[in-house]
């Protein structure tokens, strides 16, 4: 069974805009962290925020906000007032263990933002 | 900032041929880690190190490949023997390790390109 699942293989959004990439997970373990990474064209992988699964508060970092519905077991990021540089692949990522755990990755969301 | 670093960025090899992949860490990083992306598909991970040690390894990490912290700094990946379907991008990340309440985040280097003839 998939641990990551990304439904969106591509989403476009207009240049200004605000977009929603799904992310869902699978887990019995009661502590486990999410992350999302973005990765350009060029093929580094950014690291862009992070949820825990006791973090009572959405996290934020400045256009990025995740949309945590623990009961649902979705994580999803949203962007906020896309720039043309957001143009990329975006992936969700599961760690199971409290630290030092591998990174279970989802397929990934390939991100068009139109000028 | 600190960040991860690779070295090759690209590396062309031949089939059979060994190849060694490396890694700097970020410099207080306690746990290593490598995974793949083959062309298109999404990042696997392939092995986790602490301690001088492998901690964790999937399934890919087989008798071929094998990690090595030969110094203080570098952190490498040795595939023996490189078969076709080893063609992929390979990338070093290191995350702090330390007490609970971080987040302990995984930082990515900006990965080696293998490509195998």
């Amino acid at each position: 069974a998939q641990k990551i699942t990304q439904t969106q293989p591509g989403m476009f959004v207009q240049e200004k805009e605000a977009v929603t990439l799904d992310c869902t997970y699978d887990t019995s373990d009661p502590s486990y962290g999410l992350f999302w990474y973005k990765q350009p064209s060029s093929g580094e992988m950014i690291f862009l925020i992070y949820q825990g699964s006791y973090d009572q508060q959405n996290a934020t970092e400045g256009r990025y906000s995740l949309n945590f519905q623990k009961a649902r077991k979705s994580a999803n990021l949203v962007i906020s007032a896309s720039q043309l540089g957001d143009s990329a692949m975006y992936f969700c990522a599961m760690r199971e263990a409290p630290q030092g755990g591998k990174l279970i990755f989802g397929q990934g969301t390939e991100l068009s933002v139109k000028p | 900032e600190p960040e991860v670093t690779q070295t090759p960025s690209h590396q062309v090899t031949q089939m059979g041929q060994e190849v060694i992949l490396r890694c700097v860490p970020i410099s207080n990083h306690l746990y290593f880690y490598w995974y793949r992306q083959i062309l298109g598909q999404k990042v696997e991970f392939l092995v986790s190190f602490y301690n001088n040690e492998i901690s964790e390894k999937s399934e890919i990490f087989d008798d071929q490949f094998s990690v090595e912290r030969p110094d203080g700094s570098n952190f490498t990946l040795k595939i023996r023997s490189t078969k076709l379907e080893d063609s992929a991008m390979y990338f070093c990340a290191s995350s702090e390790g330390r007490a609970s309440g971080s987040t302990d985040t995984q930082y990515f280097g900006p990965g080696t390109r293998l490509t195998v003839l």
